[in-house]
């Protein structure tokens, strides 16, 4: 079902240092995974996504983990910078119908803070 | 090139009027998403507009809200009657087919 947001989790990491998020989703279906950043103020900025066939992608600074196995999915940001400090969500892309129409759930975020 | 715009940024209006919410998406982007997010909370689907087919209204929380999408393009969510549980921020998306989807700035609905 959807995902109801709750009081957001909270990761505080030393600056410079790398920072790991963690996400559990819920349907073994979903083919289709991405991370958001989302600063104060400002919508939801997309990061990085990774499709089900792969169990690792990398971007600039940024790696995601698929565990498809414990469904269970990681953002690794490597040494984190203050422009880093925001909150992060995941999100899973899965046919919802017999047409193919796809929604986009989200996780509850994790409010990351880089400490200078 | 230009992202998704919204409009107004910020509305603050009074227990019982009606409000509309605007959303440009991104030229070419043919799938359409509304959200809401309370303070400090994740986002909750509300409803989801692909070119023409019939909108998947599930999310809306109830038949005070509404949306429609012009000419596949611009996109206005109606909520009837406002209530003080109302109060959040809007947040809309645009997509190309069901891909990856970038938001707007969204806008910051008060009731007061």
């Amino acid at each position: 079902g959807e995902s109801v947001g709750l009081h957001l989790p909270t990761l505080s990491v030393q600056e410079g240092d790398n920072s790991i998020i963690n996400c559990a989703y819920s349907n073994s279906a979903s083919d289709y995974f991405i991370w958001y950043k989302q600063e104060s103020g400002k919508g939801p900025q997309f990061i990085i996504d990774i499709r089900s066939n792969m169990d690792k992608r990398q971007g600039q600074r940024v790696t995601v983990l698929l565990n498809k196995t414990v469904k269970h999915l990681s953002l690794q940001i490597a040494a984190t910078q203050p422009g880093d400090s925001a909150v992060y969500f995941c999100a899973e892309n899965r046919k919802v119908s017999k047409c193919g129409n796809e929604k986009l759930t989200f996780g509850t975020g994790t409010r990351l803070t880089i400490i200078p | 090139g230009a992202g998704v715009s919204q409009s107004p940024s910020n509305k603050v209006t009074e227990k019982g009027k009606d409000v509309e919410l605007r959303c440009d998406p991104i030229s070419g982007h043919t799938a359409l998403y509304w959200y809401r997010q309370s303070l400090g909370q994740g986002l909750e689907f509300l409803i989801y507009f692909q070119g023409n087919s019939a909108p998947d209204k599930s999310g809306l929380p109830s038949d005070r809200f509404s949306a429609e999408r012009t000419g596949g393009s611009v996109s206005t969510l109606t909520i009837q009657r406002t209530q003080q549980e109302d109060s959040a921020v809007y947040l809309c998306a645009s997509s190309v087919e069901t891909d990856t989807q970038y938001f707007g700035p969204g806008t910051r609905l008060t009731v007061l």
